[in-house]
């Protein structure tokens, strides 16, 4: 599929668990980012990366690890899932080197439950 | 560092009148992007219209305009001729390019409710 994908959209884990998400985009787009939406909060970034091999920490980074070795897929992972982590996980994409616009492009999400 | 606050909530508005959502932000920088993204009750954020900091000219889409106020740190939402299909929670964003990296601060929504 074409654009921005997410996988899966609904996971329910125990809390202590390790779990992944997944996000993958066709657009070749350097940037990629990973934010958590919690209802008060809006959505806060947690890891972006500005291209393959390239990482780094957002505004809420603790207890979460990603990786970025294709262009294509920025996996996030959460080592040993905790009750707080429970949200709506959002992966975006961007190509700002090449585009003015800064406009980011969403997939449609995760919602996460931790147990 | 940056902060973008939406004081509203939420806010409801009739069918085919014309609402206004507020953001306000703060920053001391002088170039910078201003953004008001939609999520609809399928949850896919949207691009609604975007502001470059430095273009004293509102920006415009169709429906949807800014009333963008450099000085006040003030990045307003005007939508005309509401309609049901614009029944979303509206996020502003804030962007400023520094350093390669082109990370958006977001407030924290206002849900809108289009009445029939």
């Amino acid at each position: 599929d074409a654009g921005i994908t997410q996988s899966p959209r609904y996971k329910i884990t125990e809390t202590g668990r390790q779990v992944t998400l997944m996000c993958h985009q066709t657009w070749s787009h350097s940037y990629m980012f990973w934010y958590r939406q919690d209802l008060g909060h809006g959505l806060r970034l947690i890891y972006y990366s500005a291209a393959a091999d390239i990482t780094d920490k957002g505004e809420v980074p603790d207890g979460y690890v990603v990786s970025r070795s294709k262009t294509e897929n920025f996996p996030l992972t959460l080592e040993s899932a905790t009750r707080s982590q429970t949200s709506v996980y959002f992966c975006a994409s961007s190509e700002p080197r090449t585009s003015n616009s800064y406009e980011q492009y969403f997939g449609p999400g995760t919602r996460l439950t931790v147990t | 560092a940056q902060t973008v606050t939406q004081s509203q909530p939420e806010m409801s508005v009739q069918e085919a009148e014309t609402v206004t959502l507020s953001c306000t932000y703060d920053t001391s920088e002088n170039n910078y992007y201003l953004f008001w993204y939609k999520q609809p009750p399928s949850r896919q954020m949207i691009l609604v219209i975007r502001q470059e900091a430095y273009k004293q000219q509102n920006a415009t889409e169709n429906r949807f305009s800014v009333n963008f106020q450099k000085a006040a740190k003030s990045f307003s939402l005007k939508i005309s001729d509401s309609q049901l299909g614009d029944t979303a929670m509206y996020f502003c964003a804030f962007m400023k390019p520094h350093s390669g990296t082109y990370k958006y601060i977001f407030g924290t929504g206002t849900r809108l409710k289009v009445l029939a």
